[in-house]
């Protein structure tokens, strides 16, 4: 069956203080797999897409790895307003399965 | 700017009654989606349209039903039948699935 799983659920962290949330997933004929960043009560934000292992991407703060079984969203010298839930999906052949999240809070 | 316009952002239904949830995107995009969001749930396809005049069911679509007429609009009527519509309501389109979604901003539908 294909699934994602994201962890940890949630993650406090003390400004500053580097930590990487984890994307595992199983699925038939990988196509894609995204991470998208989600504040309270809106639609999540398109932050990277990543197709072969081996691929990183970054963006301020945020760098991205992919493996053949997971993906790592790595987050350098966090700020407060790095909090929010960090979504992961990934495109099989013919469909788009999205983790659960894991809700990131930056502790000033 | 070009985006996804969801409205209402808040919406209350009573017991029994139907409601429609609009979408409305200015981006071009030929694929759109509607996903539900529920606490501690990843998001869950409901329809998906790739072309107007044409839509499929997603993994959760008994209860809904939706429309594509023009290009730019893709509502969702959530209708009686759905069991437990209590939910955040997120409208998506894209024009390549590898650069992935734009979403809106959702409406948060509540059953009183």
């Amino acid at each position: 069956e294909d699934q994602v799983t994201q962890s940890p659920e949630a993650l406090r962290l003390q400004e500053g203080e580097s930590s990487s949330l984890n994307c595992s997933y199983t699925v038939s004929g990988l196509r894609g797999l995204f991470w998208y960043r989600q504040d309270p009560g809106k639609g999540p934000e398109f932050l990277f897409t990543l197709y072969s292992a081996g691929e990183e991407k970054e963006k301020e703060r945020l760098k991205a790895t992919l493996t053949k079984k997971e993906s790592f969203l790595h987050i350098t010298a966090p700020k407060p307003e790095d909090s929010a839930t960090y979504l992961c999906a990934v495109q099989a052949y013919d469909k788009i399965i999205f983790g659960k999240g894991t809700r990131l809070h930056i502790l000033p | 700017d070009g985006g996804i316009t969801q409205s209402p952002k808040y919406l209350f239904r009573k017991e029994g009654q139907n409601v429609t949830l609009s979408c409305e995107q200015n981006l071009n995009h030929d694929a759109m989606y509607w996903y539900r969001q529920d606490p501690g749930q990843g998001l869950r396809l409901i329809y998906y349209s790739q072309i107007v005049n044409d839509f499929q069911k997603g993994d959760i679509a008994e209860g809904y039903s939706v429309s594509r007429e023009k290009k730019e609009s893709f509502p969702l009527t959530v209708t009686s039948a759905q069991k437990n519509p209590t939910a955040f309501y997120l409208c998506a389109s894209s024009t390549d699935i590898n650069y992935g979604y734009t979403f809106g901003s959702g409406t948060r539908l509540t059953v009183v």
